[in-house]
């Protein structure tokens, strides 16, 4: 079993539905979750993280985290067009160690 | 652009040969890392530098894999006798000191194809 398991898509939706994108993981010493956002030949970048459960918001970005379920998800607002990408998880005990989910391919159709 | 630099961006090589891929962080980072991603996958971690020391590599990483950071700037990642097996996208990340979680920022990456 991987530490940390994301269906790999593809997800695609019409233009300004809500996406919702999750992630499950297996180690509860993770403190810290991570959202990347990666376009088709470049590197992931960063769009948010949660410490610990809760949610979180940025824009149309919210992160949401279930630490007794093991479960963490991001929702998109109004997804636009460019949003179409892969969505990558990350969790970590808080130092350099990224532990990654496969990726989730979203399509946003306009 | 003050973010992650990658050079080569794409890499064609005949398996057997030797390669060498450059990375060039953001400037006031001292962390910096090197990844591995193949189609439909996470980054593969590799190796970790904190300034010019070495400090994690990875056990899946074979003795072809090399990588160097001198004067703890740009970072330099060999490999060497290619094999099919290692054609993959190397993606080369930096971050600061002090912050928690370590915000990890990447580079373009540089595809490798090997024949």
């Amino acid at each position: 079993q991987k530490e940390v398991e994301q269906d790999p898509g593809p997800l695609s939706v019409p233009e300004g539905a809500i996406v919702s994108l999750n992630c499950t993981y297996s180690n509860s010493a993770f403190q810290y979750f991570m959202w990347y956002r990666q376009y088709s030949r470049k590197g992931p970048e960063l769009l948010m993280y949660t410490y610990s459960s809760g949610n979180k918001e940025d824009g149309r970005f919210t992160a949401q985290v279930d630490k007794s379920s093991k479960y963490i998800s991001l929702f998109i607002r109004d997804s636009q067009p460019s949003d179409s990408a892969t969505y990558l998880c990350a969790i970590t005990p808080g130092n350099y160690q990224l532990i990654w989910g496969a990726g989730t391919k979203l399509i946003i159709k306009p | 652009d003050t973010g992650v630099s990658q050079d080569p961006r794409h890499k064609i090589t005949k398996r057997g040969q030797n390669v060498t891929f450059r990375c060039d962080p953001i400037s006031e980072h001292n962390r910096l890392y090197w990844y591995r991603q193949t189609l439909g996958q996470g980054p593969e971690f590799l190796t970790y530098f904190q300034n010019e020391a070495q400090l994690e590599k990875s056990r899946l990483l074979s003795d072809r894999f090399s990588a160097e950071r001198p004067k703890g700037s740009f970072s330099t990642l060999e490999i060497q006798r290619t094999e099919q097996g290692d054609s993959a996208m190397y993606l080369c990340a930096s971050s600061a000191p002090g912050l928690a979680p370590d915000e990890q920022f990447f580079g373009p990456g540089t595809r490798l194809t090997v024949l």
